[in-house]
């Protein structure tokens, strides 16, 4: 079966500092995605970051990095110099090719950033 | 340029009737996913469909059912709706077999009273 688990349901940090979204995954595949979406009050669902599980550097998009441990499962989420507009739920999602494309997501840490 | 819509986004209603929520992909994905978000956040997969191959999550009740009039649309009906089914409807899309991201609709409201 795959799960992933998000052990942070919220989290805080203060504007321009840098916070760490934690992400554990479980899978028997050897080929595998991994997606961080955000999700901010207005509802609406934005990718944040992919890592293909084959690729051992880290992704990075801006002020956003992942930190990709194949062996561990572990796939967390930095999010530097953070902003007022990082407000959100953030959800870590794993996804197969042999289980049909379906992506299968965590339950979410909710992130506030304090000003 | 909507990339993938939803329609309605906020749909109230009462218990035993039935509503249909309509999706569409102008992305010329060929698989198209129902997410149910409950009051908690969490975001489960409900059905998952391209042209040929329909998958649907064991736990979903036979009272929701998927209907594809063809490849951008993917409508998803539910029968006698009971309080249980009030929560936030995400439709995506994707494309194989680039496995490159979901794109999410704005996600629809339902509140069953």
């Amino acid at each position: 079966a795959q799960t992933v688990t998000q052990s942070q349901p919220e989290m805080s940090v203060q504007e321009a500092e840098t916070v760490t979204l934690s992400c554990t995954y479980d899978t028997s595949e050897n080929n595998y995605y991994l997606f961080w979406y955000k999700q901010p009050p207005s509802r609406q669902m934005i990718l944040v970051i992919r890592q293909e599980a084959y690729k051992q550097q880290n992704a990075t998009e801006n002020r956003f990095s992942v930190n990709f441990q194949k062996a561990a499962k572990s796939f967390s989420l930095k999010i530097s110099d953070s902003q007022l507009g990082d407000t959100a739920m953030y959800f870590c999602a794993f996804m197969t090719p042999n289980t049909g494309n379906q992506f299968y997501f965590g339950t979410g840490t909710s992130l506030t950033v304090i000003p | 340029d909507t990339a993938v819509s939803q329609t309605p986004k906020y749909l109230v209603t009462q218990m035993g009737n039935d509503k249909s929520i309509k999706c569409e992909q102008n992305l010329g994905h060929d698989t198209m996913y129902w997410y149910k978000q409950d009051s908690k956040k969490f975001l489960k997969i409900m059905f998952s469909y391209n042209n040929k191959e329909l998958i649907i999550n064991e736990t979903v009740p036979n009272r929701f059912s998927p209907k594809s009039p063809d490849k951008a649309h993917l409508n998803l009906h539910i029968n006698s709706l009971e309080l249980g089914d009030s929560a936030v409807y995400f439709c995506a899309s994707s494309n194989r077999p680039s496995y490159n991201e979901q794109f999410f609709g704005p996600g629809t409201r339902l509140t069953v009273l």
